[in-house]
């Protein structure tokens, strides 16, 4: 099992949809999470954190669920520009510094 | 300009050569990584370094090795290349004593290896 899984897509939403990405991590003790977004062929770049108590930015809403070992990330209104692949990424400090990267999740948004 | 800055960024060689990837950056961070990506597959760390003197394996660390020549700078290099590492290779920083984790990277380095 891989310590970070996501679903790799792709999800073809049109304009102005809902779209939601769920991302599970194997260590409970896990203890910062990100979503980074990467377009074809560019270097990754961070969405955004996610804290315990959910946390919103514009259209973005990413929530952490440590009971069921997920994260998600909610996309309201999707834009034409929110075509690209969206990675998971989970930080643990126990035992050692590691950081995983989800394979991530492709969204294209179609007008 | 970007602030981490990856040379080649493209580069094609033969089984057998030497292949040095380098990367510089204008962050002022102590921490700088080395990252492979695949299709299907995370970015996968290869070495990190917390500081000049301070290097450490990642997951994949063979047939890879590493130079932080300054702060400022840290080198990949591939002693005798192999076709299984093609991939597209990334150079980050990080500043930890921000508290955010986050990561900068730089634009990549696409290597294939024929």
């Amino acid at each position: 099992r891989k310590e970070v899984e996501q679903d790799p897509g792709p999800f073809n939403v049109p304009e102005g949809a809902t779209v939601a990405f769920n991302c599970t991590y194997s260590n409970s003790a896990s203890q910062s999470f990100f979503w980074y977004r990467q377009d074809c062929r560019k270097e990754p770049k961070l969405l955004m954190s996610v804290y315990s108590s959910g946390n919103e930015d514009g259209r973005f809403t990413a929530q952490l669920n440590r009971a069921s070992q997920y994260i998600s990330l909610l996309i309201r209104d999707s834009k034409l520009s929110d075509s690209a692949t969206y990675l998971c990424v989970v930080n643990t400090y126990t035992g050692g510094f590691k950081t995983i990267f989800g394979a991530g999740t492709r969204l294209f948004v179609k007008a | 300009d970007a602030d981490v800055t990856q040379t080649p960024r493209n580069r094609i060689t033969k089984t057998g050569k030497r292949i040095m990837l380098e990367c510089s950056q204008t962050k002022g961070h102590d921490r700088m990584y080395w990252y492979r990506q695949d299709p299907g597959l995370g970015l996968r760390l290869i070495y990190y370094s917390f500081d000049v003197k301070d290097i450490n394996k990642g997951e994949i660390s063979d047939g890879y090795s590493v130079s932080r020549q300054a702060q400022a700078k840290f080198s990949l290099s591939l002693e005798s290349a192999i076709p299984n590492q093609t991939a597209l290779y990334f150079c980050a920083t990080s500043d930890f004593g921000q508290g955010t984790g986050e990561l900068f990277f730089g634009e990549g380095s696409r290597l294939t290896v024929l």
